[in-house]
């Protein structure tokens, strides 16, 4: 199927550094989302975006965290400055809309393993 | 609010079975939509089959199929035949519907694990 592509697979930063994750979506894809998943649990609702803006977010996503897809290249998350509790994995995910307006299923990366030290 | 809920944390079966995962739901729309995805051990997420709520038939894909119970808001994932490689964690997700408030955001339940022994 279509394939959404993470870079890194993991990244080891100190508490207090800037992190970018970078996601490259399914070409003709126009929705685009991350989502959270700690171990061993669910995965959470981060942001959404979609034309250059951010349609929704969540709780999760704190002061310190930011999108953006400048040029149509990578969307990226970026966590300024990190903390403890962001260590996690981060899914990026990206979707088309329905013929009939639908939001249409959405697909992931691979994740990204965020190590906050 | 949206909420979804798996109960079996973890299910064991043989290969070649047929394996039904349970998954229940809560939202206050009329119109919504049922996915189930999988993670394999890789930590890839696979999506596998969806439902839309205003379809009475059941989705069947492959040999995944859902049994979708509207009253009682509950969407089973069935799995026929079972494979070794159908070793996963398995997660039942939610979208509401495609109204002006609505941003195509998914619900994830915790997940349950399948393992699927020979």
């Amino acid at each position: 199927g279509p394939k959404v592509l993470q870079i890194p697979s993991h990244q080891i930063i100190d508490m207090g550094q800037m992190v970018t994750l970078n996601c490259d979506p399914v070409s003709n894809h126009l929705y685009f989302y991350w989502y959270k998943q700690i171990l061993g649990q669910q995965m959470e609702f981060l942001v959404n975006f979609y034309n250059g803006k951010v349609m929704e977010k969540s709780k999760l996503f704190k002061d310190q965290f930011s999108v953006e897809r400048p040029d149509g290249s990578y969307f990226t998350l970026k966590i300024q400055p990190t903390a403890l509790e962001d260590s996690a994995v981060y899914f990026c995910a990206s979707s088309l809309r329905d013929w009939g307006g639908d939001y249409a299923e959405q697909f992931f990366g691979p994740g990204t393993r965020l190590t906050v030290l | 609010a949206q909420k979804v809920t798996q109960t079996q944390t973890s299910i064991s079966v043989m290969e070649k079975t047929t394996v039904t995962m349970d998954c229940v739901y809560e939202t206050q729309d009329s119109s919504y939509f049922l996915f189930w995805y999988k993670q394999t051990a890789s930590g890839e997420i696979v999506f596998l089959i969806r439902q839309d709520s205003y379809k009475k038939e059941n989705a069947t894909v492959g040999h995944y199929s859902l049994n979708f119970q509207k009253p009682k808001s509950s969407i089973g994932l069935i799995i026929t035949a079972t494979q070794i490689e159908d070793s996963a964690v398995y997660f039942c997700a939610m979208r509401e519907g495609n109204t002006g408030a609505n941003t195509g955001k998914l619900t994830f339940g915790h997940g349950t694990i399948l393992r699927v022994h020979p």
